[in-house]
């Protein structure tokens, strides 16, 4: 069964930084993946996707590239700032005809200290 | 405007008792979702509704059951409450499948 990991559950930067987040996936290929951020007591906010044919997505601060050899996706918070502090989840398509479910990894809590 | 709207926030209640979360959404999607958090954070797919229709049921046992009326509401009762059952639930709708979810603020349910 398809299986993502998220590289750890905890990440502490300093301000100004880049933050550097993991996402590992087995056992799949995913048409596309999506990063969300999740802050205490809330739902996930939608951030970027990308698809299987794209290597690189930009959003203001933010990047993902996406290594369908590697079976990996990197998040890139880049001049990092405390209000970035939050959890950070990845998820995967749950491939065709299923609905547009999404398989999330575990999250990882990122910390910007200033 | 809340765009996917849940009630309640905070659900404490007896084992063996049933329980009802609403959802709604105010977006026009086609697509909306239940969703699991458990305690160790991770969100797993319990349903997916089309239109009306149901999608996917992620293997949840038949005590939960999901009710859509129409395509902007989809409800989850829970029969007979366990105390496994306390977690976060969020609910979600796309607009296409492949897109963007929207996600509610959730229901923390705990069962005591």
């Amino acid at each position: 069964s398809q299986k993502i990991e998220q590289n750890s559950e905890a990440l502490n930067i300093q301000e100004g930084k880049t933050a550097t987040l993991t996402c590992n996936y087995t056992n799949y290929s995913p048409a596309y993946l999506q990063w969300y951020r999740q802050d205490p007591g809330r739902g996930p906010v939608f951030l970027l996707l990308i698809r299987e044919n794209e290597k690189e997505k930009r959003k203001e601060r933010l990047k993902v590239t996406f290594d369908t050899t590697l079976k990996q996706s990197l998040f890139h918070i880049t001049a990092s700032q405390p209000a970035d502090s939050a959890t950070y989840l990845c998820a995967l398509d749950g491939g065709g005809n299923q609905g547009g479910k999404l398989i999330f990894g575990q999250g990882t809590e990122l910390s910007v200290k200033p | 405007d809340t765009a996917v709207s849940q009630t309640p926030k905070y659900l404490v209640t007896q084992m063996g008792n049933d329980k009802s979360i609403k959802c709604e959404q105010n977006l026009g999607h086609d697509t909306m979702y239940w969703y699991k958090q458990d305690s160790k954070k991770f969100l797993k797919i319990m349903f997916s509704y089309n239109n009306k229709e149901l999608i996917i049921n992620e293997t949840v046992p038949n005590r939960f059951s999901p009710k859509s009326p129409d395509k902007a509401h989809l409800n989850l009762h829970i029969n007979s409450l366990e105390l496994g059952d306390s977690a976060v639930y969020f609910c979600a709708s796309t607009p296409l499948e492949g897109t963007e979810a929207f996600f509610g603020q959730g229901t923390r349910l705990t069962v005591v």
